[in-house]
């Protein structure tokens, strides 16, 4: 979608490096989430951000840490990567006043690797 | 953590079948349920977001109904064709910043 972006959309990295991937929004949406998805656990909520500087832990938040300094920057930071964080990450975002009808807008998923 | 199931996992349909999936969810602190249509090497797509009892929601040839009560949706899709083939999600949403909890989803696929 036009009005999300992330990158980067494909990255491989060494266990024990810090990753940060970006979510880049133009929608001026207050809400934004990263999500991870895993065969057999669907989409699993890392982290969100209920506006700037406002962030909170979803149910698979261990090892992961987030930013957000400006309305429509979302950054996901792996602290230390390991094997079990290889997934496709997605970011998605939703504003309080239209999401009750149109739901989320998804970004276009970064796939990441840890060797 | 919220419960969210979805069933059946898969399901393979020829061209014309109508079929009908469920999501089931607990009926307690319900805010709103989303379904979301998620093609292969694509970013999920909105479909439906339902929240009141009783709701139906009709999108051509796909429709869902909503019960709040007992905890499920169903969403149907009439005369399968070959791109109705996606894997469909649903997700229930809570009240703090409209977090989603998502199904594993139903992989649907129509062949020929």
């Amino acid at each position: 979608d036009a009005g999300i972006t992330q990158s980067p959309r494909h990255k491989v990295t060494e266990t024990g490096t810090p990753v940060t991937l970006r979510c880049h929004q133009t929608e001026n949406h207050r809400y934004m989430y990263w999500y991870r998805q895993d065969p057999g656990h669907g989409l699993r909520l890392i982290h969100y951000s209920y506006g700037v500087k406002d962030t909170d832990k979803g149910e698979v938040s261990d090892g992961y840490s987030v930013s957000r300094s400006k309305t429509e920057d979302f950054l996901l930071t792996l602290e230390s990567a390991t094997s079990s964080q290889t997934s496709v990450y997605f970011c998605a975002i939703s504003d309080p006043k239209t999401g009750s009808v149109y739901g989320y807008t998804f970004g276009s998923g970064t796939r990441l690797t840890v060797v | 953590i919220l419960n969210v199931e979805q069933s059946p996992q898969s399901l393979h349909v020829q061209e014309g079948d109508s079929t009908n999936f469920t999501c089931s969810f607990p009926s307690s602190n319900f805010y709103a349920l989303h379904w979301y249509r998620w093609e292969t090497a694509k970013s999920p797509e909105a479909l439906f977001v339902m929240t009141l009892n009783g709701d139906e929601k009709k999108k051509g040839r796909i429709s869902a109904t909503l019960n709040t009560k007992e905890g499920y949706s169903y969403l149907y899709i009439k005369g399968s064709q070959p791109e109705d083939s996606a894997t469909y999600l649903c997700a229930l949403r809570t009240g703090t910043a409209s977090k989603l909890t998502f199904g594993t989803g139903t992989r649907l696929q129509v062949t020929l």
